[in-house]
């Protein structure tokens, strides 16, 4: 397995409140992705980097941020949190040819 | 505008039988292929892929095949085991610097004894 760790791997948490999702890998791959998981619509793309400090925005990064000051860690914030983002969350390592995923943070804004 | 579709939700196979899961695309210039398999409450792992100069790739039990013209991507399991019930997800990408995968619905399968 590939060594991705996501924390925390679950939260509850207020409309309003801000939330960071941390995710860390051993691998030291260039690039790190986060995708949310909902039912009908498969993973789907936040922000990904290629870089340390290079980031660029997915499909659906509206109302989330991120950031990687090493290369190792990879951090998801949600500035406000909102009832749209209840989701899963995953974290993935990898390139065009094959990605490999963390086990997932399961979000619940109340 | 759903670039990769999966568009069976569930499938219900018996076992020893093939399981065949099909994805489609609307993006010509995707030309790397990927199918993941999914538990529930883990992330999703790496089954097989397949590249767009190819239209076959074999791995054990997994067989994905491309057609091109008409935008269609099939994964054939066979035999169909009961560890085999889970989602899948067919995946797709351009060659691009960003290396990004764009996903499909998924498919639930369902082996039955």
């Amino acid at each position: 397995d590939a060594g991705i760790t996501q924390s925390p791997r679950h939260k509850v948490t207020e409309t309003g409140t801000p939330v960071t999702l941390r995710c860390h890998q051993t691998e030291n791959h260039r690039y790190m992705y986060w995708y949310r998981q909902d039912p009908g619509h498969g993973l789907r793309l936040i922000h990904y980097s290629y870089g340390v400090k290079d980031t660029d925005k997915g499909e659906v990064s509206d109302g989330y941020s991120v950031s990687r000051s090493k290369t190792e860690d990879f951090l998801l914030t949600l500035e406000s949190a909102t009832s749209s983002q209840t989701s899963v969350y995953f974290c993935a390592i990898g390139t065009q040819e094959t990605q490999y995923f963390g086990p997932g943070t399961r979000l619940l804004v109340l | 505008d759903q670039q990769v579709k999966q568009n069976s939700p569930s499938l219900s196979v018996q076992e020893g039988r093939i399981s065949i899961l099909n994805c489609d695309y609307t993006n010509s210039m995707f030309d790397y292929f990927l199918w993941y398999k999914k538990y529930p409450a883990e992330g999703p792992t790496f089954l097989i892929s397949i590249s767009s100069i190819k239209d076959k790739n074999e791995d054990g039990r997994f067989t994905v095949f491309l057609n091109k013209s008409a935008k269609h991507l099939s994964l054939h399991i066979v035999p169909s085991q009961p560890g085999d019930s889970a989602v899948y997800f067919c995946a797709a990408s351009e060659n691009q610097g960003a290396q990004k995968l764009v996903f499909g619905q998924g498919t639930r399968l369902t082996i039955n004894p």
